[in-house]
């Protein structure tokens, strides 16, 4: 089975500071990894995702993750964060076999400091 | 292309009551799925479907009912509503040849007093 574990509950962050949020998996075959955001009272939106190849996976809003297989990590950093990415960040894997079923972590919630 | 669409987006039941949260997709998907959401738990996996006719359990299936007698339709059915449930309903679709391309439904959010 696999599993996921975003290891901050909350992280709190001063504005244009850059930042990680820590995400890691279990799982006993191969994996696709995903971060999401969620905005107050708002739907999920895609972020980024690691498929296959290159580790640096860049997305929208200035985000990056690095897949490492090794640590089975997918952390998400920003170099310099915005009062607008405020929000609540989900790390979500799916494995290559079966229903490739979308496993979500608890989630991180970013807040932005002025 | 309306995508997913959910209904209702709001909704307040009493204990014991019934329901149906819809959800459709008009892009011809194959699989179709139901999360919760609650504060420190994320999306937890209720039910999922492969295909018109065919439906398994996921992570928390208790308390809930589904049924996919079309493609497009995948209703959630809370046969006796308890505040437990009380929660954020997304739902989920994609195609099974593009197994990393879903597309999430707006939420519903559910109230049980």
């Amino acid at each position: 089975a696999q599993s996921v574990t975003q290891l901050d509950s909350q992280v709190p962050v001063f504005e244009e500071a850059p930042v990680e949020l820590r995400c890691n998996y279990s799982s006993s075959v191969s994996v696709y990894l995903f971060w999401y955001v969620q905005y107050p009272n708002q739907g999920l939106q895609l972020l980024l995702k690691y498929l296959s190849g290159s580790t640096l996976v860049k997305g929208i809003n200035g985000f990056e993750a690095e897949f490492n297989k090794s640590q089975t990590s997918f952390h998400l950093r920003k170099p310099s964060v915005h009062i607008s990415d405020t929000a609540e960040y989900f790390c979500a894997v799916s494995v290559y076999t079966g229903a490739n079923n979308l496993f979500f972590g608890t989630g991180t919630r970013l807040t932005v400091i002025p | 292309n309306a995508g997913v669409t959910q209904t209702p987006k709001f909704q307040v039941l009493k204990t014991g009551q019934s329901m149906t949260l819809q959800c459709a997709q008009d892009m011809n998907h194959e699989y179709m799925s139901w999360y919760r959401q609650d504060p420190g738990m994320g999306l937890r996996l209720i039910h999922y479907s492969v295909g018109a006719g065919i439906t398994d359990q996921g992570e928390v299936p208790n308390g809930y009912n589904v049924s996919r007698s079309t493609t497009e339709d995948f209703p959630l059915r809370l046969l006796s509503a308890a505040p437990s449930q009380t929660s954020v309903y997304f739902c989920a679709s994609r195609l099974d040849s593009a197994p990393n391309t879903i597309y999430f439904g707006e939420g519903s959010w559910l109230t049980v007093v």
